[in-house]
C-alpha cells in the first residue's frame, strides 16, 4: 500500500507571498493532520480534517489554513509569509475513527522544506 | 496546554546495549501514546503505539505504560548503529473528539559500534 505523499518537497518562497502544500493520505485513510516542525519548537499541531470537516485546529494564526476533498487529499495554505514560517511541515494521514483504538496511528508523509527569504 | 516531557539526551549507549527512554505527559485523561523514531532530514516514522497501562512488545522493542503515573517509555533491547536517531514521544489529548497528537522535544540516541 502506498504511503502518505506529500508534495513539493522543496519550496522556496519570499516574504508577504502565499503558499499553498499538497498532502495525499494512504488509501482507505480518512484524517489527514497537518504538523509544523521547526528545530526551536518541535512539533506542532496545526489542523486535522476528516471527511472533509476540520475537527481540531492547533495554536497558529489565521494566516495557516486548510481543507481536505472528498477524496481526502488535503491542502494547507499560508498567506503573507513571514521568516518564521520556514520549517518542515508535515502531514499525517490516519484511519481517524477513535482515540485509544488501532485507528487512531497517525503515518508521516516525507513532509515539504518550506524556505522563506 | 499539553505538555509532554522526554528525558533530555542526548543519549549515546553501545552497540548491543539497552536504551531507556521516557517520557511524561501531564493529561490525566490521555488515551493513546506513540513512538516515533526520526532520522536526520527525514520524517517521523511510527515505531511503537500503545493504549493500556503494561508492556508491549515488538520486536527489539518494547514500549511501557503507566497512567497512574503519566508515564510512558520505550526499551531498545540490542541497540545496532541503525536505532542511531531522534525519538519522538506522542500523546493524544483527553477529549474524546481531540484528534490531535502532542509531541515531546524528541530524545537523540547515538549507538556507538
Amino acid at each position: 500500500k502506498a504511503g502518505v505523499t506529500q508534495t513539493p518537497r522543496y519550496l522556496i518562497k519570499t516574504r508577504g507571498q502565499q503558499v499553498t502544500l499538497s498532502c495525499s493520505p494512504i488509501s482507505g485513510h480518512r484524517s489527514v493532520s497537518w504538523y509544523q516542525q521547526t528545530p526551536g519548537q518541535g512539533l506542532q499541531f496545526l489542523f486535522e480534517y476528516f471527511s472533509e470537516t476540520q475537527r481540531n485546529k492547533g495554536n497558529f494564526p489565521g494566516r495557516f489554513s486548510g481543507r481536505q476533498f472528498s477524496n481526502s487529499r488535503s491542502e494547507m495554505n499560508v498567506s503573507t509569509l513571514e521568516l518564521g514560517d520556514s520549517a518542515l511541515y508535515l502531514c499525517a494521514s490516519s484511519l481517524g475513527l477513535q482515540p485509544g483504538t488501532n485507528s487512531y496511528e497517525q503515518y508521516f508523509g516525507p513532509g515539504t522544506r518550506l524556505t522563506v527569504t | 496546554q499539553k505538555e509532554v516531557e522526554q528525558n533530555s539526551g542526548p543519549l549515546s549507549v553501545p552497540e548491543g546495549a539497552i536504551a531507556s527512554l521516557n517520557c511524561t505527559y501531564s493529561d490525566r485523561g490521555s488515551q493513546s501514546f506513540f513512538w516515533y523514531r526520526q532520522y536526520s532530514g527525514k520524517s517521523p516514522e511510527l515505531i511503537m503505539f500503545i493504549y493500556s497501562n503494561g508492556d508491549k512488545e515488538d520486536g527489539r522493542f518494547t514500549a511501557q505504560l503507566n497512567k497512574a503515573s503519566q508515564y510512558v517509555s520505550l526499551l531498545i533491547r540490542d541497540s545496532q548503529p541503525s536505532d542511531s536517531a531522534t525519538y519522538l514521544c506522542a500523546v493524544n489529548g483527553e477529549e474524546s473528539n481531540d484528534y490531535k497528537l502532542s509531541f515531546g522535544a524528541g530524545t537523540t540516541v547515538t549507538v556507538r559500534a
